[in-house]
Parts: C-alpha cells; sequence; structure tokens
C-alpha cells in the first residue's frame, strides 16, 4: 500500500543555518511523483516543490531543494540560509494514479521553528 | 487564473447539528475535487474525491458524506456531528498540468461542542 512517512514530528533550527526534513515513501508503482507542501499557522496550504519518479536531478526551487534517493525511497526536504517565516509545518505528499483514481496523500508532517 | 474558495472559515456547532461545508471552482472546467481533513496537530487525511458530476469515492467509513452537483462544487456535509468531526476541512482542486499539485482553499474549521 501506498505510504508516506515523517517520522519528525518537530524541528528547530536556527536562522541562516540549511535544514533537512525527512520523508520516507512506500509504493510499487513505477510512476508517481512527490511534493512537499508547507503549512503556516495560517492554515493555508503553500506548494513548494515537486519531483517526479524519473526525473535524474534533484529538483529545487530557490532556498528550496529535494533530495531525492530512489532506491532508498526518500524524499527529503533541504531548507538553505532558514529564515523566521520558515516556521510552519511541512508535508510530504505522494501523487497516486491508477485507473480513475488520481490523488495525493500527505504524511503526518513536521512543525519546523526557526530562532533568531 | 483558477481559484478555488471555501465557506465558511470558521463554524461551530452542538454535537448533532447537521454540517454543510461548501467549495467552488473558478478558472477551470472538470477539475478533480478533493475534501481533506486535518485533525489538530495532525497530518492530512483525504475524506472524499471526485472525478466528475455525481461521482464521489469515499476514502474513509465515517459520519460525513460528499456531494458534487455541479461541475466546480463540491459540498460536504453530515446529517449529526460528532465531537470527532471536529477539525480543519480544506478543499482541493488537481491541476492537470505541469506537475500535477493540488491547489487548495483557505480551509474551515469546525468547533463541535
Amino acid at each position: 500500500a501506498q505510504k508516506i512517512t515523517q517520522t519528525q514530528p518537530g524541528m528547530f533550527v536556527q536562522e541562516k543555518e540549511a535544514v533537512t526534513l525527512d520523508c520516507t515513501y512506500d509504493t510499487s508503482d513505477q510512476s508517481y511523483g512527490l511534493f512537499w507542501y508547507k503549512q503556516p499557522s495560517s492554515g493555508e496550504m503553500i506548494f513548494l516543490i515537486y519531483q517526479g519518479s524519473y526525473d535524474e536531478q534533484n529538483a529545487t526551487e530557490g532556498r528550496y531543494s529535494l533530495n531525492f534517493q530512489k532506491a532508498r525511497k526518500s524524499a527529503n526536504l533541504v531548507i538553505s540560509a532558514s529564515q523566521l517565516g520558515d516556521s510552519a509545518m511541512y508535508f510530504c505528499a505522494m501523487r497516486v494514479r491508477r485507473g480513475n483514481t488520481d490523488k495525493l496523500i500527505f504524511g503526518t508532517g513536521t512543525r519546523l521553528q526557526v530562532f533568531p | 487564473s483558477q481559484t478555488i474558495h471555501q465557506w465558511p472559515a470558521t463554524l461551530v456547532q452542538p454535537v448533532g447539528s447537521p454540517l454543510s461545508l461548501e467549495c467552488t471552482v473558478e478558472g477551470t472546467s472538470n477539475p478533480n475535487l478533493y475534501w481533506y481533513r486535518q485533525a489538530a496537530g495532525r497530518g492530512l487525511q483525504l475524506l472524499f474525491y471526485s472525478v466528475g458530476i455525481g461521482q464521489i469515492s469515499s476514502e474513509v467509513p465515517q459520519n460525513l458524506s460528499a456531494s458534487r452537483p455541479q461541475d466546480r462544487q463540491f459540498i460536504l456535509s453530515s446529517k449529526k456531528l460528532l465531537l470527532s468531526d471536529s477539525g480543519f476541512y480544506l478543499c482541493a482542486w488537481l491541476s492537470v498540468r505541469g506537475t500535477g499539485e493540488l491547489f487548495f482553499g483557505e480551509g474551515s474549521r469546525l468547533t463541535v461542542l
């Protein structure tokens, strides 16, 4: 069964430092997509970055990069040069497509706190 | 451009009362639509999704139901709320372009007392 696991309930990082948020996934599909979302205290869900299973290079979007290790089934999010505004919940998700099914399943999230 | 709206933003309801949360999408046609629930401090749980008018798939047996009366309208309902229905409800539509990410509404925070 498809599953997303985020083992870090909470993480702390000092401003300007880099931080890695872990995500592992389980799927038997050959083609899949992995996503990271940010959820500030306001509750909105903000799309950050995407990695396709066939993409050979790690995805990058500004200060966000995705460390994709296919053999290990991990898709860790790396945030460089952390800012106070990065404090939020972060969710890893995987797109599941089978027949008429097309949906994203989410992990339980990691709460990141950036301190000065 | 595509937008998604859901309402009400906040709701406080007594146990046993009915519920109706509404979601509408603009700027796209025949979208896949989704209802997620986020319990306090928890992840997102997919409740329902719909690939077209009148087509509803339920992910988790529960006290809730969903309907899609129009192409761009998705409604989450309950006849009698339970305490366990409290949470943050998010409607989303799936982009079929680019990476295929979900775009979320603003969310509806439901407290059942």
